[in-house]
C-alpha cells in the first residue's frame, strides 16, 4: 500500500538557520502531496500542497518541490524562526485530499 | 479559523468501556474523516464519512464505528476500550468533489487506564 517515510527527529536549528526535512512516498497512483505543521497542543494545519510533478508548493518561507523521479517531497526553509518550531507531517492522497498516508512526523525546535 | 470542532477536548475511559467523540464538520464540507494519532506517531486514517455513509475504511477493527448526520457533523464510537486505543483522536472535513484542502479540528485526547 501507499507509504510515507520522512526524516527521524527532533531536529534542533538555531535561529535563521537553512532547514531541510527529507520526504520520501511510495504510491500506487499519482498521488497529492502534502506538508502539514501540528503546533504543540493543537491540531494539524496544512502547510503546503502539490499535486502534480515538478510543482512546487511553498508558504509562510517553506518550499517543497513534487519530484516523481525520485519519488520525494523535501521540505526547505532558507531561514526559520522559533516560531516555526512544531511537528511537521509529510502526507499524500491518492483521491485529491483524502484520505491522508501521513510520514511518522518530524519535531523540529529552533532556539535563539 | 478552520470551523471544525471537536468534543470533548480530553477523556479519560476504563478499559472495556465505550466512547463516542463528536466532530462538527467546516460550513460547506459533506465529507468527514477520522484519524487516530498515538503518540510521537502520525495520524492513521480509520474512516471516512459521507453524504452519512461509510467511504473507504483504513486497518481498524469493527469495534470502531461512526454516523454522519444531514448536517454532516460525525460522531465515533468505539467499543470494547483497550489501552492502545489511548491516542489523538482528529477529525478532518472537507468536499468530496475537487482538490480541496481538509481541515482538521484539534483533536479529542483519549486516554483509557
Amino acid at each position: 500500500g501507499d507509504s510515507v517515510t520522512q526524516m527521524e527527529g527532533p531536529v534542533t536549528l538555531s535561529e535563521e538557520a537553512f532547514l531541510t526535512i527529507n520526504c520520501t512516498y511510495t504510491a500506487t497512483g499519482y498521488p497529492s502531496l502534502f506538508w502539514y505543521v501540528q503546533y504543540p497542543g493543537e491540531g494539524l494545519q496544512l502547510l503546503l500542497k502539490a499535486t502534480k510533478a515538478d510543482d512546487k508548493g511553498s508558504n509562510k518561507g517553506f518550499e517543497a518541490t513534487y519530484r516523481k523521479e525520485t519519488t520525494s517531497f523535501h521540505l526547505e526553509k532558507g531561514s526559520v524562526q522559533v516560531s516555526d518550531s512544531a511537528v511537521y507531517f509529510c502526507a499524500l492522497s491518492d483521491q485529491g485530499n483524502t484520505p491522508l498516508v501521513f510520514g511518522k512526523g518530524t519535531r523540529l525546535s529552533v532556539i535563539a | 479559523e478552520t470551523g471544525v470542532t471537536q468534543s470533548p477536548t480530553h477523556l479519560i475511559k476504563t478499559r472495556g468501556q465505550q466512547v463516542t467523540l463528536r466532530c462538527s464538520s467546516q460550513s460547506g464540507h459533506n465529507t468527514v474523516s477520522w484519524y487516530q494519532q498515538a503518540l510521537g506517531q502520525g495520524p492513521q486514517f480509520i474512516f471516512q464519512y459521507y453524504r452519512e455513509e461509510e467511504n473507504g475504511r483504513g486497518n481498524f477493527p469493527p469495534r470502531f464505528s461512526g454516523l454522519q448526520f444531514p448536517n454532516y457533523s460525525s460522531e465515533l464510537n468505539v467499543n470494547a476500550l483497550e489501552l492502545d486505543d489511548s491516542a489523538l483522536y482528529l477529525c478532518a472535513s472537507s468536499l468530496r468533489t475537487g482538490n480541496t484542502e481538509a481541515f482538521f479540528g484539534q483533536g479529542t485526547r483519549l486516554t483509557v487506564v
